[in-house]
């Protein structure tokens, strides 16, 4: 099976732009999860769907938006983006539950 | 106090050594813990799934929770130079799929 694709890989915008990434899970995979990861914080959650529907979110500001289509693809939005966005953006497709798959991530650069 | 606690290293051993590598947790209500190891410019990869207190052996590698002391480890047997990378314990509740993750352990296996 293909693994969890996202696009694009890199990214860069200036502030007060806003971006959309794409994932695609793997087939049969109906959960993505949504991660930002950078050197200080680390890897924290940003938003999880399952059939279309947010199931959880993390403690990101209304900036960072996500959905989820009919077909489990996933994207997520950045508006206003600012210098702080700067990150890897890692999506993860789960099944069974909880064990998650990271696809490569798109690394954003806001300048 | 943080949910996950993880030394972020760096550790370096030589090939061959016994590797052991530690989170502890704050939450007693969680119940799964991963680990993955992350290679540069890559996304996390899942290496270690359990649920229970105890050990789980694979391969080379053997995960062990302490429920009671709140604590994971992951030790890798006759580390090898691919080993290299970083590891990161992650945890979660049941019904959910937000993963905590720690701050990650850069490991370097010198040849």
């Amino acid at each position: 099976k293909a693994g969890v694709t996202q696009t694009p890989r890199y990214l860069i915008k200036t502030r007060g732009q806003q971006v959309t990434l794409s994932c695609s899970p793997i087939s049969g995979h109906r959960s993505v999860s949504w991660y930002q990861q950078t050197p200080g914080q680390g890897l924290q959650f940003l938003f999880e769907y399952f059939s279309e529907t947010q199931r959880n979110k993390g403690n990101f500001p209304g900036r960072f938006s996500g959905r989820q289509f009919s077909n489990s693809r996933s994207e997520m939005n950045v508006s206003t983006l600012e210098l702080g966005d700067s990150a890897l953006y890692l999506c993860a497709s789960s099944f069974p539950a909880h064990t998650q798959y990271f696809g490569p991530g798109t690394r954003l650069t806001v300048l | 106090q943080k949910e996950v606690e993880q030394d972020p290293g760096p550790l370096s051993v030589p090939e061959g050594a016994i590797v052991s590598l530690n989170c502890t947790y704050s939450n007693s209500a969680f119940q799964y813990f991963m680990w993955y190891r992350q290679y540069s410019r890559k996304g996390p990869e899942l290496l270690m799934y359990t649920y229970s207190s105890g050990n789980k052996e694979d391969g080379r590698f053997t995960a062990q929770v302490d429920k009671s002391s709140k604590y994971i480890s992951l030790f890798i047997r006759d580390s090898q130079p691919s080993d290299s990378a970083t590891y990161l314990c992650a945890i979660t509740q049941g019904g959910s799929e937000k993963l905590v993750f720690g701050k990650g352990m850069k490991l370097t296996v010198n040849p």
